[in-house]
């Protein structure tokens, strides 16, 4: 699988949005990009993904350049709930397992 | 309600002692799977399951078993629990597209 290249930490401030940059410059073209989350020690939740639309759904927005080569998480209105663990991951279609990284330490401040 | 359940949720025990940690998921997925997570190793595939009776290594297998006797079952299986397996393990399941976690299993092992 492609790897993932993700900044350590980034703070955002509370009703803001929020935009998790993600590298996967050795994306092949079978493969998608999936955000997961993990709020303290909880199990990871599932944001989203995507091939190479940009996809939205009830919780982010997925923007994916064209040459594929890096992506865009978006909480469009961030909460202190919204504090979390992001990971970005990319994997074939079709596959099941998740490889993640360090991910990006969100702090969303008041 | 989609819903993975682990038990228990918190086990201290000693050397030696074998335990199981069960997991048990409603929504009739064939790919079930086991994290464990350590501080500055992430969260790292132990075993994983395609379907009833198919099982396999993951990433970090050694000192671990797993069963897959029924859809929603999975557990995981210390024969004899070392300290270096003090973590925090999740289980999963789901689809290639989004995959559910369980609320996770604090063991210490003394």
């Amino acid at each position: 699988d492609a790897k993932t290249t993700q900044p350590t930490s980034m703070d955002c401030a509370e009703g803001r949005a929020a935009n998790l940059p993600c590298n996967h410059s050795t994306i092949s073209g079978n493969e998608y990009v999936y955000w997961y989350r993990q709020i303290h020690s909880q199990g990871p939740q599932y944001i989203i993904h995507g091939l190479k639309n940009n996809e939205t759904n009830e919780m982010a927005s997925l923007i994916i350049t064209e040459d594929r080569k890096s992506s865009t998480l978006i909480l469009p209105h961030a909460t202190l709930r919204d504090t979390a663990v992001y990971y970005c991951i990319v994997r074939p279609g079709g596959g099941y397992k998740l490889s993640f990284g360090a991910g990006t330490t969100v702090t969303v401040r008041a | 309600e989609a819903q993975v359940t682990q038990n228990p949720r918190y086990l201290i025990t000693v050397t030696g002692k074998k335990l199981t940690v069960t997991c048990s998921q409603n929504m009739n997925h064939e790919y079930m799977s086991w994290y464990r997570q350590d501080p500055g190793l992430g969260l790292r595939q132990i075993y994983y399951s395609m379907n009833v009776e198919v099982t396999d290594k993951g990433d970090v297998p050694e000192g671990y078993k797993v069963s897959r006797k029924e859809k929603r079952n999975f557990p995981l299986i210390l024969e004899s629990p070392s300290p270096n397996q003090t973590s925090l393990y999740f289980c999963a399941a789901g689809g290639s597209n989004e995959q559910f976690f369980g609320p996770g299993t604090r063991l210490t092992v003394l």
